[in-house]
């Protein structure tokens, strides 16, 4: 166990639908990161948050949010899904906003749109 | 924008034996990271073994290693004494500052490396 949780482990929806995603990071992490992982793209990084506020943006499409809460867990909600949004989405976290050790992954949410 | 190319899609080795998985990136930054991260079949994302641009000496972990030539901006990871559950994806990644302190991992498409007893 990473410490860090990610739920549902897995998730299928129709297109057209919205789902939300949720990260608690490893005790004592103050950022999230968000990656999607599809099979031609790799792992490509969404957004960032550090306690509370967003930090960094990636490639995050605009039918795409995140947040970060008070208690720092983070939801990442996918609106209007298309069957292209199918992918296994990672939430990871770090102590501060330099990553210069890494991150810890959560163990990602499969996501199928049919 | 920082690139990390890694140009082996599969390698595979027999078990016991050494391999070398390879990954180039581009930076024009002088400060930076570099990470080895495996993902076997759990999905699990696992990192292996980290470096310091700062630092010439490579890094090692038990049967990890790295060659890091800075001057080529190439980063390979060597496996020594191959085991059976060395089988996953290898990810080569990269971060330096963003921008106001902030750094975020750029990944390479992954080696699928097979062990083959």
């Amino acid at each position: 166990d990473s410490g860090v949780t990610q739920t549902p482990k897995h998730l299928i929806t129709a297109t057209g639908q919205r789902v939300t995603l949720r990260c608690s990071p490893r005790s004592g992490d103050l950022s999230v990161y968000w990656y999607q992982q599809s099979l031609d793209q790799g792992l490509q990084f969404l957004i960032q948050y550090y306690n509370g506020e967003e930090r960094a943006k990636g490639n995050i499409l605009e039918r795409f949010s995140a947040q970060q809460f008070p208690d720092l867990h983070s939801e990442l909600n996918l609106s209007s899904l298309e069957l292209g949004d199918s992918a296994l989405y990672f939430c990871a976290s770090s102590p501060n906003t330099q990553a210069i050790y890494g991150y810890t992954f959560g163990s990602g949410t499969r996501l199928t749109v049919v | 924008a920082q690139t990390v190319t890694q140009s082996q899609p599969e390698m595979s080795v027999q078990e016991a034996e050494t391999v070398t998985l390879s990954c180039t990136y581009d930076t024009s930054e002088n400060n930076y990271y570099l990470f080895w991260y495996k993902q076997p079949p759990s999905r699990q994302m696992i990192l292996v073994i980290r470096q310091e641009a700062y630092k010439q000496q490579n890094a090692t972990e038990n049967r990890f290693s790295v060659n890091f030539q800075k001057a080529a901006k190439s980063f390979s990871l060597k496996i020594s004494d191959s085991q059976l559950g060395d089988t996953a994806m290898y990810f080569c990644a990269f971060t330096s500052d963003s921008g106001a302190g902030s750094y975020q991992l750029t990944f390479g498409k992954g080696t699928k490396l097979s062990v083959i007893p």
